[in-house]
């Protein structure tokens, strides 16, 4: 099975920076994905990493080591409508399905 | 539509009662998956359709739980003899395959609450 962990909740402040952790242990390992979610709204797409590395997007970026099973999302320059929740998704292959496994979300809270 | 469409949008019932939700894919995403999330929870899977092959069930919590998808795109999850745990919110996601990144898009969900 999966297995992926990040913190329940995280505060930052505005302008600051914020780094959230997930760790996750799979076979069959083809991706991770991270994804916002707005309190009553679809997540949305913000990142994805299949190889080792930094990926940057904007004021997004998003690590990962396979090796470790270990990857993160750092946001800069926080924002108040920052204040989400961040999930994040492994992405694994089993028997031709390719199907991700969501984490339970990092609850972020952004204060001035 | 330019999204995912989902409905209804909040579905109010009572237990023992069978209700049905649809999902309308993004026209061509041959991916179409189901997941329910429930209050505090994260995205539980349920099922997965790839194009015409036979879909992935695993994720099915009980056989009062199915799934269809008609002609590769509109899909309907049904949900017999409803139970107070199956409250949730249940969302539908399509993605193009033969993507770099194969990312999910999802619908707004439909809000089940069962009484």
């Amino acid at each position: 099975g999966q297995n992926i962990d990040q913190p329940t909740e995280m505060t930052a402040t505005e302008g600051a920076i914020v780094q959230i952790n997930c760790t996750y242990q799979t076979s069959g390992f083809n991706g991770l994905f991270w994804y916002q979610q707005h309190a009553g709204e679809a997540p949305t797409f913000l990142s994805y990493n299949v190889l080792d590395g930094l990926e940057e997007k904007g004021r997004f970026s998003s690590f990962l080591s396979r090796s470790k099973g270990y990857s993160y999302l750092l946001l800069k320059e926080l924002q108040m409508k920052d204040s989400a929740s961040y999930l994040c998704a492994v992405r694994h292959a089993s028997g031709g399905s390719y199907i991700p496994t969501f984490g339970r979300g990092t609850s972020l809270i952004v204060h001035p | 539509g330019a999204g995912v469409s989902q409905s209804p949008s909040n579905k109010v019932t009572e237990k023992g009662k069978d209700v049905e939700l649809r999902c309308d894919p993004i026209s061509g995403h041959t991916a179409l998956y189901w997941y329910r999330q429930s209050l505090g929870q994260g995205l539980e899977f349920l099922i997965y359709f790839q194009g015409n092959s036979a879909p992935d069930k695993s994720g099915l919590p009980s056989d009062r739980f199915s799934a269809e998808r008609t002609g590769g795109s509109v899909s309907t999850l049904t949900i017999q003899r409803t139970q107070q745990e199956d409250s949730a919110v249940y969302l539908c996601a399509s993605s193009l395959a033969g993507t770099t990144t194969g990312e999910l898009f999802f619908g707004e969900g439909s809000r089940l609450t069962v009484l």
